[in-house]
């Protein structure tokens, strides 16, 4: 059964360095998102990625962050700077129609220090 | 601003027991809304709502919508551990993003 997948499953990194969180959905959709969890909140909406754009950010999703698709598969969110209160729990999702049910990957943990 | 509201916060149970989980929302230009159950790590999905009053069923689970008053419930027959989880109500608006409720815990005690 086809899935989306993420990696790194865990990323460590210091408070200012850039991090590339990586997806790859599942192969026929066509509209990407990203989503984080906070430990012990709620899942918050990021971003919508559809024919090579972005089609809704939320207000977290500031200059720090931005998202392509670098080529037929793959899907990044890239933190430039990174912050204590990034630490969370990153979801990328996918899927085939508007309004459809959206399939998530893994996620990764990232932890800022 | 959207809004979406999960009760109750956790339960715990035993195996064989029924539960109902809550989902109540206040969205603007409702599409859908969908649960998932989140186990260890990524959400799994589980039922998509549109319409008032159609009951959707999976085995022990099944679900249903009222857009009137704005809520939905998850039921669960003869639960068993392996239900154990958190169970995620989520909204479409017109903006083709999922706006997540705080969750139910459930436990199921053998």
């Amino acid at each position: 059964e086809p899935e989306v997948t993420q990696t790194p499953s865990h990323q460590v990194t210091q408070m200012g360095q850039e991090v590339i969180l990586r997806c790859v959905p599942i192969s026929n959709h066509l509209y990407f998102y990203w989503y984080r969890q906070i430990l012990g909140q709620k899942v918050e909406f990021l971003v919508s990625f559809y024919n090579n754009e972005i089609s809704e950010k939320s207000e977290i999703f500031d200059d720090q962050f931005s998202v392509e698709r670098p080529d037929g598969s793959n899907f990044t969110l890239k933190i430039r700077s990174t912050k204590l209160e990034d630490s969370a729990m990153y979801f990328c999702a996918s899927t085939s129609r508007f309004y459809n049910e959206q399939f998530f990957g893994p996620g990764t943990r990232l932890t800022v220090l | 601003e959207d809004k979406v509201v999960q009760s109750p916060l956790s339960l715990v149970v035993h195996e064989g027991d029924t539960v109902t989980l809550n989902c109540s929302y206040e969205v603007t230009n409702f599409r859908s809304l969908l649960w998932y159950k989140q186990e260890k790590k990524a959400p799994t999905f589980l039922f998509m709502l549109t319409s008032s009053g159609i009951e959707k069923k999976s085995g022990r689970l099944s679900s249903i919508l009222d857009k009137k008053e704005l809520f939905s419930i998850l039921n669960i027959t003869a639960t068993q551990t392996g239900d154990s989880a958190i169970y995620l109500c989520a909204v479409y608006n017109a903006g083709n993003m999922l706006t997540f409720g705080g969750g139910t815990r459930l436990m199921v005690k053998p």
